[in-house]
């Protein structure tokens, strides 16, 4: 079935510390993929997306994604995480065959310890 | 500046009453979505409208209703029918299929 999964419900990270949340996806073929935040109580924040091109993708705030294409991934990191980061973070896809609306992972939500 | 405006940012509802939520955006965006969060579920798609006087249901349409008579404008009613409705509500809109949504802040809504 096609979906978009990320495997960590909640990650924490010490303050200055690197962080990566994964995301894979299964569908046939390359989707769109887009990584996003939310702050609680708020609506969400594009973070970046990528659709071809550069594998590397460099977003807001400091983050940037790979896409692996052999894994299916696209990662998010982040080279040194601070407090204001704690958040939940969405993957989210657009597939190519059906580009009318963008399907969500259930989001990982991020804990920062000082 | 353009955004989405979503309002109330909190609404309380009686059992067997229908509320409309309202989303209103500035952006020019042709496609728009409700969806519905719930903790540890993510967001699920309530109804989503790619042009006006036209809309197609989601993966959770039962017990809600949506018009498109504006471009702007996309309303979401919940009705008596829909059995657990208490969750946080986001409005988004879209220009195009290269382009990630833009959301609104969000309604809660409360069940009483």
């Amino acid at each position: 079935a096609q979906s978009v999964t990320q495997p960590d419900i909640h990650i924490t990270v010490s303050e200055g510390a690197s962080l990566e949340l994964r995301c894979n996806y299964s569908y046939g073929a390359t989707p769109y993929l887009f990584w996003y935040v939310q702050s609680p109580g708020q609506g969400l924040q594009l973070l970046l997306k990528y659709f071809s091109g550069d594998t590397l993708v460099q977003g807001i705030k400091g983050f940037e994604a790979e896409f692996k294409r052999s894994q299916s991934s696209f990662n998010l990191r982040k080279p040194s995480v601070h407090w204001s980061d704690a958040a939940e973070y969405f993957c989210a896809v657009v597939p190519m065959n059906r580009d009318d609306k963008i399907i969500f992972g259930k989001g990982t939500r991020l804990h920062i310890l000082p | 500046d353009g955004g989405i405006t979503q309002s109330p940012k909190y609404l309380f509802r009686k059992e067997g009453q229908n509320v409309t939520l309202s989303c209103e955006q500035n952006l020019n965006h042709d496609a728009m979505y409700w969806y519905r969060q719930d903790p540890g579920q993510g967001l699920r798609l309530i109804y989503y409208s790619q042009i006006v006087n036209d809309f197609q249901k989601g993966d959770i349409a039962e017990g809600y209703s949506v018009s498109r008579e504006k471009k702007e404008s996309f309303p979401l009613t919940v009705t008596s029918a829909q059995k657990n409705p208490t969750a946080f509500y986001l409005c988004a809109s879209r220009k195009g299929q290269f382009d990630g949504y833009t959301f609104g802040s969000g309604t809660r809504l409360t069940v009483v």
